[in-house]
């Protein structure tokens, strides 16, 4: 079955700075990658989707990528705000319209 | 906007007792998932629905069980709640022909269990 690695130990920056988180997956290349933001005692909500034949998206101060090579993807939050701390989970997508594989998520504090 | 929303944010059982978690989406959705959360296990599905009166299991669902006679409402019933059944529930629903399977969550149940 599919597995997914996010590192388990907190991201801390520095307000302004380029906050990078790691999201890789085993087995098979998914159809879609998908991340999602959590705040402490809410459920996580939907933020950005890359295809496997996408390289890049991107949405206002944020950009995912997909290497489907190395299986893995890249969420970049520029010029970061304390308002950015969350946890944020990687989901991964076959496309057959149903489940999701979820990682546990990175937490990444901001600091001013 | 996608609401989901969920009966209770926290919830105070005892041991034994029958738990009943509701939620509810507006937008029409097909499927239905409800999930627990811990920390260091991530989200774990425990059962899932594609459509009224469909249930599928899903990597947990030992302890509990899932009714759905409305499409809008899908529930989820400890018959027999226990301590280690202290968690996070989160229910989400998604749009079936949008393949992409992008999930839209609820604000989650905290559940207690004495």
């Amino acid at each position: 079955s599919q597995k997914i690695e996010q590192n388990s130990e907190a991201l801390n920056i520095q307000e302004g700075k380029t906050a990078t988180l790691t999201c890789n997956y085993t087995n098979y290349s998914p159809a879609y990658l998908q991340w999602y933001r959590q705040d402490p005692g809410r459920g996580p909500v939907f933020l950005l989707l890359i295809r496997e034949n996408e390289k890049e998206k991107r949405k206002e101060r944020l950009k995912v990528t997909f290497d489907t090579t190395l299986k893995q993807s890249l969420f970049h939050i520029t010029a970061s705000q304390p308002a950015d701390s969350a946890t944020y989970l990687c989901a991964l997508s076959t496309g057959g319209g149903n489940k999701l594989t979820f990682g546990t998520g990175t937490q990444l504090k901001v600091e001013l | 906007d996608v609401k989901v929303t969920q009966s209770s944010r926290y919830l105070v059982k005892r041991t034994g007792e029958k738990v009943f978690l509701e939620c509810v989406q507006d937008m029409d959705h097909e499927n239905m998932f409800w999930y627990r959360q811990d920390p260091g296990l991530g989200l774990r599905l425990i059962y899932f629905s594609y459509d009224v009166k469909m249930k599928e299991k899903g990597d947990i669902p030992e302890g509990y069980s899932v009714s759905r006679e409305k499409k809008e409402r899908f529930s989820l019933i400890l018959e027999s709640a226990s301590t280690n059944q202290t968690s996070m529930y989160l229910c989400a629903s998604s749009f079936a022909p949008e393949l992409t399977d992008t999930q839209y969550f609820g604000p989650g149940t905290r559940l207690t269990v004495l």
